[in-house]
């Protein structure tokens, strides 16, 4: 099945560094891909929609100039958490889609990001 | 208003039992998609079943079958035989309307504790 491969798969970083996480899709071109949070504890919430060769769609309340979503080519999107601060902290995972209407969304196994 | 409500928080159930795990949506869309996703400890989400808004047969894969009853808005997911591996947390999640990019909302999760 698709594989949707997401790196790093934790992360520790200091208070105003930036951090990127790439998100790949392995063996299918995904023109879209998502990006969702997750609190501890919570379900999972859309923070954007990455479409490859244009600017992101941000869901309301995310911030734009925080949360970088580039996605340069059918197989690659990367969130750039700029300034992280702690309450960034959070575990963020990004799932594709494969090309027919009916394909399921297949997800990274995510990424744990600790501000400290 | 929540789009997909789960009502269970948590459930328990024995090894080899079945069990039922209620998902309710809320859409004026004609076309729509529902998921079922598990999230073991580890993160990552694990694409179980999917339901089509004009399937006319309940989904069923392996031991997962898709209670889908649309006049009541009802999907609710039924695992046959529980095995311990399926501990874990249980996503209920829609896809609406006939756009190429459709977005998932996931409900707020139900954890599924196996017991010997």
């Amino acid at each position: 099945g698709a594989v949707v491969s997401q790196h790093p798969s934790r992360v520790i970083c200091k208070s105003g560094t930036s951090v990127k996480i790439e998100c790949r899709s392995l063996d299918f071109q995904a023109t879209t891909m998502f990006w969702y949070r997750q609190f501890p504890k919570q379900s999972l919430m859309l923070m954007a929609t990455s479409n490859e060769g244009s600017k992101a769609t941000y869901e309301q309340g995310v911030e734009k100039d925080k949360f970088l979503i580039n996605h340069a080519s059918l197989t690659l999107s990367t969130l750039t958490v700029t300034s992280a601060h702690p309450e960034d902290s959070s575990f963020y995972i990004c799932s594709a889609r494969g090309t027919s209407y009916n394909s399921p969304l297949h997800f990274g196994n995510g990424t744990r990001l600790t501000v400290t | 208003a929540q789009k997909i409500t789960q009502t269970q928080p948590g459930m328990f159930v024995q090894e080899k039992e079945a069990v039922t795990l209620d998902c309710t949506y809320d859409t004026s869309d004609q076309s729509y998609g529902l998921f079922w996703y598990k999230q073991p400890s580890s993160g990552e989400m694990i694409f179980l079943i999917y339901q089509g808004s004009y399937d006319e047969q309940n989904a069923t894969e392996g031991r997962y079958s898709l209670n889908f009853q649309k006049a009541r808005k009802s999907a609710n997911l039924v695992i046959s035989a529980s095995q311990l591996g399926d501990s874990a947390m249980y996503f209920c999640a829609m896809r609406e309307g006939g756009r190429s990019f459709q977005k998932l909302v996931f409900g707020t999760g139900t954890r599924l504790l196996v017991s010997p």
